[in-house]
């Protein structure tokens, strides 16, 4: 069965630094590529961004390029999505899901990891 | 960069009747190639991740039942949920998977009249 186990809530202050992660079982972690998508509170899906676990090739939305960094550790099939200096902005639900190369529809997702940004 | 604009943002429909939900890309996202539309439809229900429904703009994911249903080609596109369900009430998205950045509709919620 295909899992796509997220990290748990988190709570930070502005300026702090984070990372959140997304552990997948159940299928070949480096044949399928890994996508972030931000919702905010009571907004619509935002994907920022991809990486490829077999070569770690990235790609980022312009609109989250700079802000956040996306990586993979393919020995213990995770992916992470990191902020140096997060804002109150950043304030939102993140998910992980996977996709294939030639065709990046998202048939598994993560249950969300909830990301609270407080000044 | 494709924008994905759907119609209505929300709307109510009564049950076992029709809804139909649409989406438009700023750009064809059929590929001549293969002839196929780059276009994947989800429904995420309240406190949950979206779930995919259909993709090829008309390809039924396994499990789907047959009253949601897929069409359209180009840059027009709509979902269509016949005989509509309590188990139904969710906000729906489109996603263009033609060109990076990839991108999403803003979203519409169907809610039972």
């Amino acid at each position: 069965e295909v899992q796509l186990m997220q990290s748990g809530a988190e709570v930070k202050k502005t300026g702090e630094s984070l990372k959140i992660s997304c552990k997948g079982s159940g299928y070949d972690f480096t044949e399928y590529l890994i996508a972030w998508v931000r919702q905010m509170p009571g907004k619509g899906l935002e994907w920022m961004g991809i990486i490829y676990p077999s070569d770690s090739d990235t790609r980022y939305s312009p609109s989250f390029q700079g802000q956040v960094t996306i990586s993979v550790d393919k020995s213990i099939s995770t992916a992470y999505l990191q902020w140096s200096s997060l804002k109150a902005s950043d304030t939102a639900m993140y998910y992980c899901a996977i996709g294939l190369r030639s065709f990046p529809y998202f048939a598994f997702w993560g249950l969300g990891s909830l990301v609270s940004v407080f000044s | 960069d494709i924008v994905m604009t759907q119609s209505p943002d929300s709307l109510a429909v009564s049950l076992g009747e029709r809804a139909t939900i649409n989406c438009k890309s700023s750009q064809s996202i059929l590929y001549t190639s293969n002839n196929k539309n780059y276009l994947a439809w989800y429904q995420q229900k309240p406190g949950q991740p979206p779930k995919l429904l259909i993709y090829w703009a008309s390809t039924r994911e396994s499990e789907v039942p047959d009253r949601f249903s897929g069409s359209g080609s180009g840059t027009d596109f709509t979902l269509t949920i016949s005989n509509l369900q309590a188990e139904d009430v969710a906000v729906y998205h489109c996603q263009q998977y033609y060109s990076s950045p990839l991108s999403f509709g803003q979203g519409t919620k169907v809610e039972i009249k």
